[in-house]
């Protein structure tokens, strides 16, 4: 089945950029997703990707994505201590309606 | 315009018991979906509805159902309560499923089994 994957951890100095990895297996993903989730909370989308493109820009954050590789990464630049949280990368397509999640990257930020 | 809302926000049941979680969607939004979050399995589709029908189910046992009303609004149930249960359910909003414009989510809804 479909899958998606993450590493567990990353931890910044305050002002730095953050890169958030992910990698997914499904060929017939249609939009990639990044959502933040902050204790005790649901989940906040941050931005998406249409698979047909290749790179996003959303103000302090970046999206990249390398199909061939099934590759998507998540930039966040001058990070904050706000930013720390749990970041979710996820895909879906048209036809499965519904999101596959990775397990998250715990953002930690350093003062 | 208000976001997805998710009632009770809290919940705890005894193993055997039934529960039924509620989710408001956004204005105009068609299509709910639910998901579990557990710290073993992270976050699993539950089901997704859209205009009453379930049009999708992920992999749980039939002790999950749900089902959507004619404002869209749509309430999950879960049947004879097990530990394992235990959980954050959340519940997305879209406009048609598609995942053009995203999913929004609620606050969930954190169910303890005891």
């Amino acid at each position: 089945g479909e899958d998606v994957e993450q590493s567990l951890f990353l931890s910044v100095r305050e002002g730095d950029s953050s890169v958030i990895n992910c990698t997914y297996t499904d060929s017939s993903s249609t939009y990639l997703y990044w959502y933040k989730q902050e204790p005790g909370a649901g989940l906040q989308l941050l931005t998406y990707i249409f698979s047909n493109m290749d790179m996003k820009q959303d103000q302090r954050l970046t999206v990249l994505l390398n199909k061939k590789d099934k590759h998507l990464s998540l930039r966040i630049a001058d990070t904050q201590t706000g930013d720390s949280a749990i970041y979710f990368c996820a895909d879906s397509d048209t036809g499965r309606r519904a999101l596959t999640f990775g397990s998250g990257t715990r953002l930690q930020v350093q003062p | 315009k208000a976001g997805v809302t998710q009632t009770p926000r809290y919940l705890i049941k005894t193993r055997g018991q039934q529960v039924t979680l509620s989710c408001s969607p956004i204005s105009g939004h068609r299509s709910v979906s639910w998901y579990q979050q557990t710290p073993g399995q992270g976050l699993q589709f539950l089901f997704e509805y859209f205009s009453e029908t379930q049009r999708n189910k992920g992999n749980f046992p039939g002790r999950f159902s749900g089902r959507q009303f004619s404002n869209s609004r749509s309430e999950m149930n879960v049947s004879t309560l097990e530990l394992g249960d235990s959980a954050l359910y959340l519940c997305a909003s879209s406009l048609d499923g598609q995942g053009a414009a995203g999913y929004t989510f609620g606050s969930g809804t954190r169910l303890t089994v005891v």
